[in-house]
């Protein structure tokens, strides 16, 4: 089945202890990108990769990290997580950037609670 | 750089009426401008999308309309069904400069059987 998947689904940690969310797709797909969402602000992208080795900050990347080793995972780290960071988190990915094949299919969420 | 403002906030409509979600944008260089739905406990996903060079497009019981000059672009759902009980957002992006999406606030559609 084609999904993109995360893990974990849920997390509750402490301030200060570093963390990494992963996700993957099966879909060998280019773009990857994950976004937070918070009430009220939709979803706001966080970092995005072009492609393997190609990262770029999105609206609000502070205290964030991604990798792109690999075409199929895109983890998303905190290396110092802060409670502002609680959140829910979507990772997204997509055929291509831009163009017709820019559909972007999306994971089913890690909700954060940093305390 | 773009702002999509979304409206109204919730929604609630009785099965089988009509229910109509409005955005704006502020960058007029947006051309692409999807629509997703997420249901409880899930991602969001892609239901409709138009490109600025179309002003209408329809899908069964929802439709997208855009207007480029005002900058504002609208779903509608008709005969609206239970299933069809969700958050919507919708987005605007620049195609030509990759895949960054910018999105609304969101809508809690509830449809009243």
């Amino acid at each position: 089945e084609a999904q993109v998947t995360q893990n974990p689904r849920y997390l509750i940690t402490v301030t200060g202890k570093k963390l990494t969310v992963t996700c993957s797709q099966n879909m060998n797909h280019e773009y990857m990108s994950w976004y937070r969402q918070d009430p009220g602000l939709g979803l706001r992208q966080i970092y995005y990769s072009m492609n393997v080795e190609v990262t770029d900050k999105g609206d609000v990347p502070e205290g964030y990290k991604v990798s792109r080793k690999e075409k199929r995972n895109f983890p998303l780290i905190l290396e110092s997580p802060s409670p502002n960071q609680t959140s829910l988190y979507f990772c997204a990915s997509s055929i291509l950037a831009g163009g017709p094949d820019n559909e972007q299919f999306f994971g089913p969420g890690t909700r954060l609670t940093v305390l | 750089g773009e702002n999509v403002e979304q409206h109204p906030s919730t929604l609630s409509v009785q099965e089988g009426d009509s229910a109509v979600i409005k955005c704006t944008y502020s960058d007029s260089a947006s051309n692409y401008f999807p629509w997703y739905k997420q249901e409880l406990g899930k991602g969001p996903q892609l239901i409709i999308d138009i490109r600025s060079n179309v002003g209408e497009k329809k899908d069964q019981r929802i439709a997208v309309t855009l207007n480029k000059t005002a900058k504002h672009f609208s779903l509608h759902i008709t005969e609206t069904q239970p299933e069809d009980s969700a958050v919507y957002f919708c987005a605007a992006s620049i195609e030509a400069a990759g895949n960054k999406l910018t999105f609304g606030g969101g809508t809690r559609v509830l449809v009243k059987p």
